[in-house]
């Protein structure tokens, strides 16, 4: 089944530390997206890219990191700069980056901050 | 830049009783708009979307929402809720960027609870 895979699906991290959210999909899809979810906030995008070995900052992308080295897969690292990292994370897709059409979702990650 | 605006954080309903979930965009250029639906502690689900045509579109599951342009909203409605319907529902709209890429612009959510 073609779709959007993210793991782990609870991490925990003590302050300080950087961790690595990893995102992948089989849908062959251009554009990948990063969002964080907190509650009553709905969702907010802090990174994406529309190509290989591209990427552009979102809304909240300060403490936070990507890379896209190959199209399946859009790692995120939280980085010890994010002041409140503790969040729902949510990775996406669209066919291209010219689509207005809908975003697919994986089903997240929760991290917590110890 | 768009905005969304989804005015109810949490809308109590019994079963079998309809609901409406409003959403308000802020501006009616070239608008593709969406209704997803987030269970709890999983994704985001596409439930319906308008892009062009009809301004009436129908989900599989018995939602429905409708592009209204002059006042510029896209409430969800559906006649009859089950219990299985408790989850979170977010609007979004499309937004164009400079370079021609599209963004998704999503409201702060609405949480429908369904009582038996």
């Amino acid at each position: 089944d073609g779709g959007i895979t993210q793991s782990p699906k609870y991490l925990f991290r003590k302050e300080g530390q950087n961790v690595t959210l990893s995102c992948e999909q089989n849908l062959n899809h251009d554009a990948m997206y990063w969002y964080r979810q907190d509650p009553g906030q709905g969702l907010r995008l802090i990174y994406y890219s529309q190509i290989v070995n591209d990427f552009q900052k979102g809304d909240i992308a300060e403490g936070y990191s990507v890379s896209r080295e190959k199209k399946e897969s859009f790692p995120l690292t939280v980085t010890s700069a994010q002041k409140n990292p503790t969040a729902f994370y949510l990775c996406a897709s669209t066919q291209d980056r010219s689509s207005y059409n809908e975003q697919f979702f994986g089903p997240g990650t929760r991290l917590t901050v110890l | 830049a768009q905005s969304v605006t989804q005015l109810d954080s949490q809308v109590p309903v019994f079963e079998e009783a309809p609901v409406e979930l409003r959403c308000n965009y802020s501006s009616s250029v070239s608008v593709y708009l969406f209704w997803y639906v987030q269970y709890p502690n999983q994704g985001l689900q596409l439930l319906l979307k308008y892009l062009s045509g009809s301004t009436l579109v129908e989900s599989i599951n018995g939602f429905e929402a409708e592009f209204n342009k002059s006042q510029t909203s896209f409430h969800l409605r559906k006649p009859s809720v089950h219990i299985s319907d408790t989850a979170e529902y977010f609007c979004a709209v499309s937004d164009r960027r400079m370079d021609s890429s599209y963004k998704l612009i999503f409201g702060s959510g609405t949480r429908l609870l369904v009582r038996p």
